[in-house]
C-alpha cells in the first residue's frame, strides 16, 4: 500500500504570511497531483508535475516533485483569505488511473 | 457544463436502512470512481469504473456496491448503513484509466451522509 503523508495538517496564517505544505512517502510516483477544495465542493486539479526536481508556478503558488519522486512540496507567496481551504495531494503511476491521496491540510488565511 | 452531478447533496439515515447514491457525468469519460472523504483520513476509494461495464474494488469496499448503469452514470449502493458509514461521498470521472501526466479527475460536490 503505498502511503503519502502531508504536513501540516492545520495551518492558520495572516494574509501576507508565506507558507509551505509538505507531502511525503516512501513510494516512487510518476506524477504527483496538487488539489484544492472549498467548503461544500469538490477538489479541484491545480497542478501536476512528473519529473524528479520539478518545479511548477501558478501565480503564487509554486510546486515542487523531489528529486526522487517520493515527496513534493506546495509554497504559497503572500497568502490571501481567498487562498483558504483544503490542499490535497495525489500520488499516481502510469498506466494505472487510481490516486493516493495524502490527508489533506486545511489552510486558513485570515484578513 | 454540468461535469459531475451528484445526487441527493444531503442524507439522514437509520442504521440498517438502505440507499442509493447516484452520480452523472456529461465529459464522455471512459472511468468513474467513488470516494468517501473522513476528517484527517483524506478521500479514500471505495470502487471504480475503469471503463463502461467494469467495477473493481478500492481500497474500502467493504458495505458498498456499485452499479456502472452506462458510460453516463455510476451508483453507489449502501445495503444496511452503518453509523461507521457516516461521511461525505464523492463521485469522480475521467476520461480514462492510464494515469499519466495528463490523467485528471473531475470530482461532483459530494453527497454528505449521516448514519444514526
Amino acid at each position: 500500500t503505498q502511503l503519502l503523508e502531508q504536513s501540516p495538517q492545520f495551518l492558520s496564517i495572516q494574509e501576507g504570511e508565506n507558507l509551505t505544505v509538505y507531502c511525503n512517502s516512501s513510494s516512487v510516483f510518476s506524477s504527483l497531483q496538487w488539489y484544492r477544495q472549498e467548503p461544500g465542493e469538490g477538489p479541484v486539479l491545480l497542478v501536476t508535475v512528473v519529473t524528479g526536481g520539478e518545479v511548477k508556478k501558478l501565480k503564487r503558488l509554486t510546486f515542487q516533485f523531489g528529486d526522487a519522486r517520493k515527496d513534493s512540496s506546495l509554497h504559497i507567496t503572500a497568502a490571501q483569505p481567498g487562498d483558504t481551504g483544503l490542499y490535497l495531494c495525489a500520488g499516481g503511476l502510469n498506466g494505472y488511473g487510481k490516486l493516493t491521496f495524502g490527508q489533506g491540510t486545511i489552510l486558513t488565511v485570515h484578513p | 457544463n454540468a461535469g459531475v452531478t451528484q445526487t441527493p447533496k444531503f442524507q439522514v439515515l437509520k442504521t440498517g436502512q438502505s440507499m442509493t447514491l447516484q452520480c452523472a457525468q456529461d465529459m464522455n469519460h471512459n472511468s468513474m470512481y467513488w470516494y468517501r472523504q473522513d476528517p484527517g483520513m483524506g478521500l479514500r476509494l471505495i470502487y471504480y469504473s475503469a471503463s463502461e461495464g467494469t467495477t473493481d474494488k478500492g481500497e474500502v469496499p467493504n458495505g458498498y456496491n456499485v452499479s456502472r448503469l452506462n458510460k453516463r452514470e455510476f451508483s453507489l449502493r449502501l445495503e444496511s448503513a452503518a453509523p461507521s458509514q457516516t461521511s461525505v461521498y464523492f463521485c469522480a470521472s475521467s476520461e480514462a484509466f492510464r494515469g499519466g501526466p495528463n490523467e485528471k479527475l473531475f470530482f461532483g460536490s459530494g453527497t454528505q451522509l449521516s448514519v444514526l
